[in-house]
């Protein structure tokens, strides 16, 4: 069982319209969340990095949030957009040092 | 310097031939990753330098597997005899200790097809 699970696994909207990505998280202690954006064939992209004490974070169209307590995080994506089409993939860094990533998800954005 | 650099951009290799790949990290950037990634799956974590000493190396990181930073600049991550099960797409990325956040910087990765 992965220590970082996303949800869902693939997901595809109509271009414009909003959506809400998840990522559940078992590890500990906590360092930092990140989410990423990769298109396929390429690598991933930081989109937001969080501390353990922020709650949300915002990055254009992207907005993430985080709850500390329950170990869950969430990417929203506003009015989204075909180039939005990619992999998320979410990553909690420990505080030892060691990142640990989600498998993403995979995200179609359609005209 | 742009960003992270990574050389063959695609590999195409028969099964026990060896491949090396390279990585240019960010030139301030003194920690390197290596990172293996298949189809629908997140990166899986192989190995770490922090300047030219390797100080994590995962037991993904088989025998047939080595990576040097000999200078603590570029990288290299070598397979010896490859098998098919080495496909997939190896990814660098460079970090800064200094900075507090360890952000990864990642490089475009290098896809490799073994036959």
């Amino acid at each position: 069982k992965n220590q970082v699970e996303q949800s869902p696994q693939s997901l595809i909207i109509l271009e414009g319209k909003n959506c809400t990505l998840q990522c559940n998280y078992t590890v500990s202690p906590f360092s930092n969340l990140r989410w990423y954006k990769q298109d396929t064939g390429r690598g991933p992209v930081s989109l937001t990095i969080m501390t353990f004490s922020e709650n949300t974070k915002s990055n254009g169209r992207y907005t993430a949030t985080l709850d500390a307590d329950t170990k869950q995080s969430s990417l929203h994506i506003t009015a989204s957009q075909l180039s939005d089409s990619a992999s998320y993939i979410c990553v909690v860094r420990l505080n030892a040092g060691k990142s640990t990533f989600g498998d993403g998800t995979t995200l179609t954005v359609k005209p | 310097d742009t960003g992270v650099s990574q050389d063959p951009r695609h590999k195409i290799t028969k099964r026990g031939q060896n491949v090396t790949f390279r990585c240019d990290p960010i030139s301030e950037h003194n920690r390197l990753y290596w990172y293996r990634q298949t189809l629908g799956q997140g990166p899986e974590f192989l190995t770490y330098f922090q300047n030219e000493a390797q100080l994590e190396k995962s037991r993904l990181l088989s025998d047939r597997f080595s990576a040097e930073r000999p200078k603590g600049s570029f990288s290299t991550l070598e397979i010896q005899r490859t098998e098919q099960g080495d496909s997939a797409m190896y990814l660098c990325a460079s970090s800064s200790g200094y900075s507090g956040s360890y952000e990864q910087y990642f490089g475009p990765g290098t896809r490799l097809t073994v036959t």
